[in-house]
């Protein structure tokens, strides 16, 4: 079983629809990443979270640590948006030591 | 421009040539990795290091060395290419520990490794 889970693998959604991906992982952690990857382009990352939650523009994260899951929302969707989403792990006593899930591919129609 | 650049962005290799893919980041940061991205395995962490001198291994690093001889760079060889090395190479930076908190990770634009 992977330490970092992912779901749903595959979305596709309407233009304006409220987005959840959606993260859970099995180990201690020290913080949890949302990043986004267009096709064919680099990574950048969107929010760090330890606790509670994160807005930024349209996107917003969460963390549950006692439930060890996270969820990614976008609102208002736009095509813009369609991205392959990943969550990952700072492993707890690691310093730095990510640990990735597999990823989100997010196909926003117009 | 501040950030992480990797270079090359493309590069075809025969298997059993060595070549070296170079990571250089401009923002001071202590931590520095390397990851691989392959189709359904997601990235993996090959080597990283939290300061110049020091590197460990990550979750796949056979087949690879690193060396960090100064803060800026931390270059990635590979000694003898295998076709099982083709992938997308992503380097990344940050600040280092617990203190870190609160700062995210900087990637490069990656490269594409085809091993023949």
């Amino acid at each position: 079983k992977n330490e970092v889970e992912q779901s749903p693998q595959n979305l596709t959604a309407q233009e304006g629809e409220f987005i959840t991906i959606n993260c859970s992982y099995s180990v201690g952690i020290s913080a949890l990443h949302w990043l986004q990857q267009h096709p064919g382009g680099g990574i950048v990352s969107l929010f760090m979270l330890s606790s509670g939650k994160k807005k930024h523009g349209r996107l917003i994260a969460t963390i549950n640590i006692q439930e060890k899951h996270s969820s990614l929302h976008i609102t208002a969707s736009h095509p813009r948006d369609s991205a392959v989403y990943i969550c990952a792990v700072d492993l707890q006593g690691h310093g730095n030591k990510l640990v990735f899930g597999a990823g989100t591919i997010l196909r926003v129609k117009s | 421009n501040a950030g992480v650049t990797q270079t090359p962005k493309f590069q075809v290799l025969k298997t059993g040539q060595s070549m070296t893919l170079q990571c250089a980041q401009d923002m001071n940061h202590e931590y520095m990795s390397w990851y691989r991205q392959d189709p359904g395995m997601g990235l993996r962490l090959i080597h990283y290091s939290v300061g110049a001198g020091i590197t460990d291994q990550g979750e796949v690093p056979n087949g690879y060395n690193v060396s960090r001889s100064t803060t800026e760079d931390f270059p990635l060889r590979l000694l003898s290419a295998a076709p099982s090395q083709t992938s997308v190479y992503f380097c990344a930076s940050s600040y280092s520990g617990q203190g870190a908190l609160g700062y995210g990770y900087t990637f490069g634009s990656g490269t594409r490794l085809t091993v023949v």
